[in-house]
C-alpha cells in the first residue's frame, strides 16, 4: 500500500532558526511530490517537485527531492512567525495520478 | 483502518448526470471539509461542515450540495454535471475550524 509520511509530527522552534521539515515516499509509479502550507482554511500550493536533485526556491523556503531515497525535505530559514502553520506533504502516484496526503507537520515558531 | 476514506475513488460520468461522493472519517472529529484540486494543484474549499452545521459555502454552483447526516460523514451531491466539473475532489476533517487537517485519498471525477 502507498505510503507518505512525513516527520516530525510538531516542531517548535524561535523565530531565525532554520527549520527541515521531512516527507518520505513509497509509492508505485512516482509521478511528483508536492508541498502544501495550511493555515486557517485552505492550504496554500508551496512547491511541486518531479526531478531529483533539483532545488525549488521560493524567498525563505526551498525544497529538494531525492527519488533514489524516496524522500523530500522543505527547509524554512530564517523562521518568522507567520511560518507557523501545518505542513503537508502529497505524493502523485500511480497510472491515475492518485494523489496520497501525509498526515502533516505542525511547525510553531514562537517570537 | 483508514482515517478518512472517500468513495469512489474514480468516477466517469456523463454531463447531465447527477453523481454523489461519500466521505467518512474515523478520528471522531467534528469538521468535515471539501476540496476541489485545479489543475494547478491549487486546493479550493468548497465547503466545511462543523457538528453537522454548514460552516463555510465558498461561491460554489447550486448544484453542489453537501449533505452531514452525521460527525463522521460528509457527502457531495452533484447535479446535472458540466464538463468544468471534472476534477480531484479531497475530503478532509479536523477537530474544530481552522485546524490540522486529514485528507482522504481524494475522488477524480470525469465528465464527459
Amino acid at each position: 500500500e502507498d505510503k507518505v509520511v512525513q516527520s516530525p509530527l510538531s516542531l517548535v522552534v524561535h523565530e531565525g532558526d532554520t527549520v527541515t521539515l521531512n516527507c518520505s515516499y513509497e509509492v508505485t509509479n512516482f509521478r511528483s511530490l508536492l508541498w502544501y502550507k495550511q493555515e486557517k482554511k485552505a492550504p496554500t500550493f508551496l512547491f511541486m517537485l518531479t526531478s531529483s536533485g533539483i532545488e525549488k526556491k521560493s524567498g525563505r523556503l526551498s525544497s529538494i527531492l531525492d527519488k533514489k531515497e524516496l524522500f523530500s525535505i522543505l527547509n524554512i530559514t530564517a523562521t518568522q512567525t507567520g511560518d507557523s502553520a501545518v505542513y503537508l506533504c502529497a505524493v502523485e502516484a500511480g497510472n491515475n495520478n492518485d494523489m496520497r496526503f501525509g498526515a502533516g507537520t505542525r511547525l510553531t515558531v514562537k517570537p | 483502518d483508514t482515517a478518512v476514506s472517500q468513495t469512489p475513488k474514480y468516477l466517469v460520468t456523463q454531463m447531465g448526470n447527477d453523481k454523489s461522493i461519500k466521505c467518512e472519517q474515523n478520528l471522531g472529529h467534528d469538521t468535515m471539509y471539501w476540496y476541489k484540486q485545479d489543475s494547478k494543484k491549487f486546493l479550493k474549499i468548497m465547503f466545511s461542515y462543523n457538528n453537522k452545521e454548514l460552516i463555510i459555502n465558498e461561491t460554489v454552483p447550486n448544484r453542489f450540495s453537501p449533505k452531514s447526516p452525521d460527525k463522521a460523514h460528509l457527502n457531495l451531491h452533484i447535479n446535472s454535471l458540466e464538463l468544468g466539473d471534472s476534477a480531484v475532489y479531497f475530503c478532509a476533517s479536523s477537530q474544530g475550524l481552522a485546524s490540522w487537517q486529514f485528507f482522504g485519498p481524494g475522488t477524480r471525477l470525469t465528465v464527459l
